[in-house]
């Protein structure tokens, strides 16, 4: 069964600074991963998702991730941070079900943004 | 833009009520997904449904059932609420990509549901 572990449960940064939220997953086959962004009192956004090809791939906002299989990971990076981008985020692995892709997803990094 | 939405934001109930949680999707979409949303677990499937009256349990099936008599409306359906199962509920919804394209389903998500139980 795949899992996904997102070792950072709260971050903070500071405005204009660079931010990377970590993300690794457990799965046998080819991953098909997600990053997903929820605001406050708000549901989940999709920021961005990588199937095949390219292992940088560019999202919403302007974040972006990398897929490395070698480290079986797909962390998050952003290179300047805006007060706005302040919510919870969750990295997702699909894995195919009944219903297309069946999700399961890390535990969640709280970021918080110091002015 | 796809849409996804949820009868409630906030209820409260109180322990043994039976609870209805509703969603509709407005992209004529053949899967529907019901989560729960806990502090550090992320979420978590409850069940699922890839067509009208088909349903498939999910990591968490206990204490839920659920509806689908039309495919644009997911019912999460708490028999008996317990306060283990106060929670932030969320529905999403996908669509089957064509085969051979390489591509994989993206869920949308409602705006979640917080439940209280009492």
């Amino acid at each position: 069964a795949q899992s996904v572990t997102q070792p950072d449960i709260h971050i903070t940064v500071s405005e204009g600074a660079s931010l990377e939220l970590r993300c690794n997953y457990s799965y046998g086959a080819t991953p098909y991963l997600f990053w997903y962004v929820q605001s406050p009192g708000q549901g989940l956004q999709l920021l961005l998702k990588y199937f095949s090809g390219d292992t940088l791939v560019q999202g919403i906002k302007g974040f972006e991730a990398e897929f490395k299989r070698s480290q079986s990971s797909f962390n998050l990076r952003k290179p300047s941070v805006h007060w706005s981008d302040a919510a919870e985020y969750f990295c997702a692995v699909g894995a195919l079900g009944n219903a297309g892709n069946m999700l399961t997803f890390g535990g969640g990094t709280r970021l918080m943004v110091k002015p | 833009d796809v849409k996804v939405t949820q009868s409630s934001r906030y209820l409260v109930k109180r322990t043994g009520e039976k609870v209805f949680l509703e969603c509709v999707q407005d992209m004529d979409h053949e899967n529907m997904f019901w989560y729960r949303q806990d502090p550090g677990l992320g979420l978590r499937l409850i069940y699922f449904s890839y067509d009208v009256k088909m349903k498939e349990k999910g990591d968490i099936p206990e204490g839920y059932s659920v509806s689908r008599e039309k495919k644009e409306r997911f019912s999460l359906i708490l028999e008996s609420a317990s306060t283990n199962q106060t929670s932030m509920y969320l529905c999403a919804s996908s669509s089957p990509v064509p085969k051979g394209s390489g591509a994989r389903e993206t869920q949308y998500f409602g705006p979640g549901t917080r439940l209280l139980v009492l």
